[in-house]
């Protein structure tokens, strides 16, 4: 079976750095065309994907993120993280990890709401 | 990066109505492109991948077409649990980019 869970803070100020912390199972990220990825979603707006790494350790973001991200996998704990800097009120949004195989996201997280506000 | 829009962005069907969304792609993304599922307070769930292939699980009233620029996501007989938003995403281009979603409201 496989599970993926996001943890970290719920609640940061703006300026300050976001660390988002995928916990996974029931699969490898050291196998041949794995990878995880990071999607957001603002309340009660549409799907914005974040981040990704594979699993020979090849990073991408998204463009209009990309100066603010870093993501980073530990394989031997089954975790990848992403930090994101300078967050700002329009960062406030649910954060999912997820699962990518073959393309598709076939497995994610419940999702983290982190909330941006003084 | 690859634009998709969706239409309808929302729509009022009844349970055993047959509906239709589209997707369409601002450059050619061949078969590339996959559906999800979304219920409020919910993770996506994966329903259709590179345009046409159902996911294991998935009812077989939903079914996806296209090719190219045009895709549509089709549910053949709504059931009271289909309720939900549904969005396309490609993976043409590594840049990967999702459709604003579709929302399927109950008439």
């Amino acid at each position: 079976q496989i599970t993926l869970k996001e943890s970290g803070p719920t609640l940061v100020k703006p300026t300050q750095t976001l660390t988002v912390t995928c916990t996974f199972s029931g699969f490898s990220l050291s196998t041949s065309g794995v990878a995880v990825a990071w999607i957001r979603q603002p309340p009660g707006q549409a799907l914005e994907w974040v981040a990704l790494v594979y699993w020979d350790n090849e990073k991408r973001y998204s463009p209009s993120l990309n100066s603010r991200l870093t993501i980073s996998k530990d394989t031997s704990i089954n975790q990848v993280v992403l930090t994101m800097t300078n967050l700002d009120p329009v960062d406030t949004s649910t954060y999912y990890c997820a699962r990518r195989v073959n393309g598709r996201f076939d497995s994610w997280g419940q999702g983290i709401l982190v909330t941006v506000s003084s | 990066d690859i634009q998709l829009t969706q239409s309808p962005s929302s729509l009022s069907a009844s349970v055993g109505d047959r509906v239709t969304i589209t997707c369409q792609a601002s450059q050619d993304v061949t078969r590339y492109l996959n559906w999800y599922q979304q219920k409020p307070g919910k993770a996506p769930k994966l329903l259709i991948y590179d345009a046409s292939n159902l996911e294991t699980g998935v009812p077989s009233r939903f079914s996806g077409s296209g090719s190219g620029t045009d895709f549509t996501l089709t549910i053949s007989t709504l059931q009271p649990e289909d309720f939900a938003t549904y969005y396309c995403q490609q993976y043409k281009n590594p840049m990967l980019t999702f459709g604003g979603g579709t929302k399927v409201e109950i008439k």
